[in-house]
């Protein structure tokens, strides 16, 4: 069965840090990968997502970067952190052809 | 721009009654719509989904209904139970939206009252 992990799960980091989420999927080849942010009060905002090694595609202009080194790994970055990229971020994966999407257990990112 | 859209952030009900929760939707090329339950502190899991096929869909207590004339559906649950307690967003997408992206409401946080 697929397994989808993420860590850390929680993570305080102050402004104009560096950050690196991971996200890794196991059980399934060549997903197409996904990060969402939620921020406090809000819906799932897509940031981005990948359909292959190396190839990323970006929904937000933002302070964000992601890179896809390996098929099963999905690695959210920043140089510099903002007080406004504090949020719940969620990585997800579904199989080619498929619509549903499946989450990851979340990293809750506050910077102060 | 919502396309996707929740208008009611909170609802309660009674254990052991329907719960109905809505979405409705502006876009007229999505044809695939996606249910989904969110505790606090962990990712969303996938309930149900429907294509735009179809007008119901049903799975244990969950059946979701959609109204393609009115860009509207409902996912009902019943009985509902004090697990059901959580947030629920509605998504969507289509074939010409590539990749499978989904488009999310902002969600609507049920409570059952025991």
């Amino acid at each position: 069965s697929q397994t989808i992990h993420q860590w850390p799960a929680t993570l305080v980091q102050p402004v104009g840090s560096p950050l690196s989420l991971e996200c890794t999927v196991e059980g399934t080849s060549n997903p197409n990968l996904y990060w969402y942010r939620q921020a406090a009060g809000r819906g799932l905002q897509l940031l981005f997502y990948s359909v292959g090694i190396g190839q990323i595609s970006s929904e937000v202009p933002q302070n964000l970067s992601a890179s896809r080194p390996q098929d099963r790994q999905f690695i959210l970055s920043s140089k510099k952190l903002l007080l406004s990229d504090s949020g719940f971020y969620l990585c997800a994966w579904s199989g080619t052809g498929g619509w549903e999407q499946y989450f990851g257990p979340g990293t809750r990112l506050t910077v102060t | 721009d919502q396309q996707v859209k929740q208008n009611s952030p909170s609802l309660s009900v009674q254990e052991g009654r329907i719960s109905i929760l809505n979405c409705d939707y502006t876009n007229s090329m999505f044809d695939y719509f996606l249910w989904y339950k969110k505790y606090p502190a962990e990712g969303p899991t996938f309930l149900i989904s429907i294509s735009s096929i179809k007008d119901k869909n049903e799975d244990g207590r969950f059946t979701v209904f959609l109204n393609k004339s009115a860009k509207h559906l409902s996912l009902h649950i019943v009985p509902s139970q004090p697990g059901d307690s959580a947030v629920y967003f509605c998504a969507a997408s289509g074939k010409d939206f590539g990749n499978e992206k989904l488009t999310f409401g902002t969600g609507t946080r049920l409570t059952i009252i025991p």
